[in-house]
């Protein structure tokens, strides 16, 4: 079965501080797609990234990065120079290719970036 | 950039009463997908739906849900007879294809509060 788990659940620092989110998941495939969404005060889910198993290759776009470690099994996302419009609730899931097109959340961590 | 649409934005129900929620996904997806996220909560899988009938559903989706694509455009979550704790958001989504490095969009989600 799937899981993925967000040890974080608040994360709060003054804007322009790096914020590093943890997520650690669990599965049996051997194929599967990780990601990570933002969802902003409004509510909607902003589709972030997405990431193979078989792709460990990690990526900056931005401000925004990613470090990926089949090894420890996590997939851990970066803000460099945070800013008051990222806080959010961040959300990490996880996709089994057996389970088709199914995500299994984590719990989010919300990050609230101060002025 | 196409959108899934969902209406209405925010709803609210008496206990009991039955409610539809309308989702319009991409019109050249073929998978459709039912997510609820109870306030405060995680984002948890409802139900998929491929070629008119239900490819997968969770725990969470029992016989007071339904699923229906009545034309060619809508896709509808009904809720037989609403009762509190199905208060929560409800985004519904849609992908191309069963893979997900294929991708996924959400909708913007649906509010429900029932009273």
């Amino acid at each position: 079965a799937q899981k993925v788990t967000q040890a974080q659940t608040e994360i709060s620092v003054v804007e322009k501080e790096d914020v590093t989110l943890d997520c650690v998941y669990e599965t049996r495939d051997t194929t599967y797609y990780l990601f990570w969404y933002k969802q902003p005060p409004s509510g909607e889910l902003v589709f972030l990234i997405r990431r193979n198993s078989f792709d460990e290759q990690n990526e900056i776009s931005g401000r925004y990065s990613w470090n990926f470690q089949k090894s420890t099994s996590s997939f851990n996302f970066t803000i460099t120079a945070s800013q008051v419009v990222d806080s959010a609730v961040y959300f990490c899931a996880l996709s089994e290719a057996a389970a088709g097109n199914k995500l299994t959340f984590g719990g989010g961590t919300r990050v609230l970036v101060k002025p | 950039e196409p959108e899934v649409t969902q209406t209405p934005s925010h709803q609210v129900t008496q206990m009991g009463q039955e409610v539809i929620l309308r989702c319009v996904p991409i019109s050249n997806h073929l998978y459709f997908y039912w997510y609820r996220q109870i306030l405060g909560q995680k984002v948890e899988f409802l139900v998929s739906f491929y070629n008119n009938e239900i490819s997968e559903k969770s725990e969470i989706f029992d016989d007071q849900f339904s699923v229906e694509r009545p034309d060619g455009s809508n896709f509808t979550l009904k809720i037989r007879s609403t009762k509190l704790e199905d208060s929560a958001m409800y985004f519904c989504a849609s992908s191309e294809a069963r893979q997900t490095n294929y991708g996924y969009t959400f909708g913007s989600g649906t509010r429900l509060t029932v009273v």
